[in-house]
């Protein structure tokens, strides 16, 4: 039983790339959730899913899109990446109580 | 969304009780209390919730007190493997998705 898979866990962009973040739970969640988190703060919810074919917005959603195509998996994509947007993405998903995480992808657009 | 507020660092020593406390004021009757911990370079992981009573599993205890604006996160004998920085987060039950929102919890550091 993996959990919470987040693929790369490294990834260094030049600006103005792009890339896609995987995040896939064998766990048959219907909740999926993309939080970043920088230096010394907690993490903050970029964009979330209740379904399969549905996202939504969180705290921090610009420059960011997603897609939830299929319930066990929830891309993250960044179309143009920015220097702010180095930080360490952490993907969840649960059922509505306790919410299981990845191990994170750290990114540094350069 | 209610707001929490925690001590920034807490120092404990190895094999002895660490109580860390988390105050919410502003608690809603929908809002549960969750605590998560962090170990370094690792996403959250989830240590336990309550509503309104006291709760107890393997991994610690949660005190709720009884007008519950405040909590308390019991960790019975700190180890090594303890330190870690916790959050303390209000889950609003009603809410969509169950979308959990942090601060910058409590680093504990625990000492030989």
């Amino acid at each position: 039983n993996a959990g919470v898979t987040q693929t790369p866990k490294f990834r260094v962009l030049k600006t103005g790339q792009s890339m896609t973040l995987l995040c896939a739970q064998d766990m048959n969640h219907e909740y999926m959730y993309w939080y970043r988190q920088d230096p010394g703060m907690g993490l903050r919810l970029i964009h979330y899913s209740v379904g399969e074919g549905t996202t939504a917005k969180g705290e921090v959603p610009d420059g960011y899109n997603v897609s939830r195509l299929k319930k066990q998996n929830f891309l993250l994509g960044l179309e143009s990446a920015a220097p702010s947007q180095t930080s360490v993405y952490f993907c969840a998903s649960s059922l509505g109580t306790e919410a299981f995480f990845g191990q994170g992808t750290r990114l540094t657009v350069v | 969304d209610a707001k929490t507020t925690q001590p920034n660092s807490m120092e404990s020593n190895e094999e002895e009780p660490v109580h860390l406390p988390c105050n919410h004021s502003t608690i809603s009757g929908t809002d549960y209390i969750h605590w998560y911990r962090q170990l370094p370079s690792q996403g959250p992981e989830y240590v336990i919730h309550g509503l309104t009573s006291n709760v107890n599993n393997r991994m610690a205890s949660l005190a709720i007190a009884e007008d519950r604006k405040s909590s308390t996160l019991i960790l019975h004998r700190a180890t090594l493997r303890d330190a870690a920085v916790y959050y303390c987060i209000l889950r609003d039950a009603t809410s969509t998705a169950s979308k959990l929102t942090f601060g910058t919890g409590t680093r504990l550091q625990v000492m030989l």
